[in-house]
């Protein structure tokens, strides 16, 4: 099994520009979060789907910030325009259904905002 | 509310020591709990979980936790601690609050010193 793939690992760009990472969810999977990572805040759930459709997106800090999931096997998060307080660690992850599923993280994405 | 407490910030052990990483939760309704584990640069690896049942889980790498309804504490340990057990730990809950969510800890330091 693959897991969960995410693109890229590092990114690093200038304030202002709009950054989209991208989630690859394990096959037959059909739940999707994306957490961010700070040292001062620790994990933070922005958003999940369930069968491609967000169902809490309470997390998600600003309109800056914008998810999609246009099929199973792909989504997007995107923050247009980024800002240095974005730069964290972002992680997507996926669960199969039911209550007791855990869920399998992908490695995350390294985002610095210069 | 829904929440889930990690009181130590770092643990330290000596290697062949028995460890524990303490977590305490608040849900409504039946908890499903969950242990991950963090190596640097990695993303969260699940490691255990209890649903229903024995009050005792056992998960990878030689990792067990009680759960404890009237203390309402899911505690992790381990009966020796190796050095390559130094990592991050989050303790996990998953409730009902509107939407089944997923609440982390804050996360748990385990250094296994030499």
């Amino acid at each position: 099994d693959a897991g969960v793939i995410q693109s890229p690992r590092h990114e690093v760009t200038e304030m202002g520009q709009e950054v989209t990472l991208r989630c690859k969810p394990i096959s037959g999977h059909n739940s999707l979060f994306w957490y961010r990572q700070t040292m001062m805040r620790g994990l933070e759930l922005l958003i999940y789907f369930n069968n491609n459709v967000p169902i809490d997106d309470s997390g998600m800090p600003e309109d800056r910030f914008s998810a999609k999931m246009p099929n199973a096997s792909f989504s997007t998060l995107k923050i247009q325009p980024s800002e240095p307080r974005d730069s964290a660690v972002y992680f997507c992850a996926s669960s199969p259904s039911g209550q007791g599923q855990p869920q399998h993280f992908g490695d995350g994405t390294r985002l610095s905002i210069l | 509310a829904q929440s889930v407490a990690q009181p130590e910030d770092q643990v330290n052990v000596a290697e062949g020591n028995p460890l524990t990483v303490k977590c305490t939760y608040s849900v409504s309704g039946n908890p499903y709990l969950f242990w991950y584990v963090q190596y640097p640069n990695r993303g969260l690896q699940f490691l255990l979980k209890y649903i229903t049942g024995d009050n005792l889980v056992k998960g990878s790498y030689g990792f067990e936790a009680e759960f404890n309804k009237s203390q309402t504490s899911f505690h992790l340990k381990k009966p020796s601690a190796l050095v390559s057990d130094s990592a991050l730990y989050f303790c996990a809950v998953r409730g009902y609050s509107g939407t089944y969510k997923y609440i982390f800890g804050t996360g748990t330091r385990l250094k296994v010193l030499a």
